[in-house]
């Protein structure tokens, strides 16, 4: 069964004090892992998807990375603004499995003026 | 563009009434979900739509029936609501495996 664990559950920064959100997943062969933003009230919103053990990819503040066994959110020099819920979620295997996603139960994030 | 559209937002059902959320996407994708969302919970899987035509159960599905109505719809039935599914559900769309979805707002259902 694949299992996504993120950490810590919630994060409070301040404005402009950068950190790592992480992502620790077991799967039967990772097909890809996804970061997803979640503000109050809305649905998850797409931000990365990575492939393999080294890959990284950037949005303004955010770069996700990935290794072997886990996946970090690192946010360099908050604002107020990125405040939401992170979510994490890997896809594995092939046939029917392929088109499903399992999410972690996210990371609630912070950033104070 | 709309993106993914549900319906209705807000619900508040007895113990026992059915109902149909709704879900439509214009951009085409061939795939189509259904989450729900619970605290500690995280988001697990109902029911998908890999193309038009095929529906596959998810992770949580007892309880619930789907619809593949046409490429653009995809609609999930409670037969006989009960509390435990009280929850926010979310339907997705993707172009494809590799492709991030795209989530609608979100129906928030209490049974009561």
């Amino acid at each position: 069964e694949d299992q996504v664990t993120q950490s810590p559950e919630a994060l409070r920064l301040q404005e402009g004090e950068s950190s790592s959100l992480n992502c620790s997943y077991t799967v039967s062969g990772l097909r890809g892992l996804f970061w997803y933003r979640q503000d109050p009230g809305k649905g998850p919103e797409f931000l990365f998807t990575l492939y393999s053990a080294g890959e990284e990819k950037e949005k303004e503040r955010l770069k996700a990375t990935l290794t072997k066994k886990e996946s970090f959110l690192h946010i360099t020099a908050p604002k107020p603004e990125d405040s939401a819920t992170y979510l994490c979620a890997v896809q594995a295997g092939g046939g029917t499995s392929g088109s499903r996603l399992t999410f972690g139960e996210g990371t609630q994030l912070t950033v104070n003026p | 563009n709309a993106g993914v559209t549900q319906t209705p937002k807000f619900q508040v059902l007895k113990t026992g009434q059915s109902m149909t959320l709704q879900c439509a996407q214009d951009m085409n994708h061939n795939s189509m979900y259904w989450y729900r969302q619970d605290p500690g919970m995280g988001l697990r899987l109902i029911y998908y739509s890999a193309s038009e035509g095929t529906t596959d159960k998810g992770e949580v599905p007892n309880g619930y029936n789907v619809s593949r109505l046409n490429k653009r719809e995809f609609s999930l039935r409670l037969e006989s609501a009960a509390p435990s599914q009280t929850s926010v559900y979310f339907c997705a769309s993707s172009e494809g495996w590799n492709y991030g979805y795209t989530f609608g707002s979100g129906t928030r259902l209490t049974v009561v």
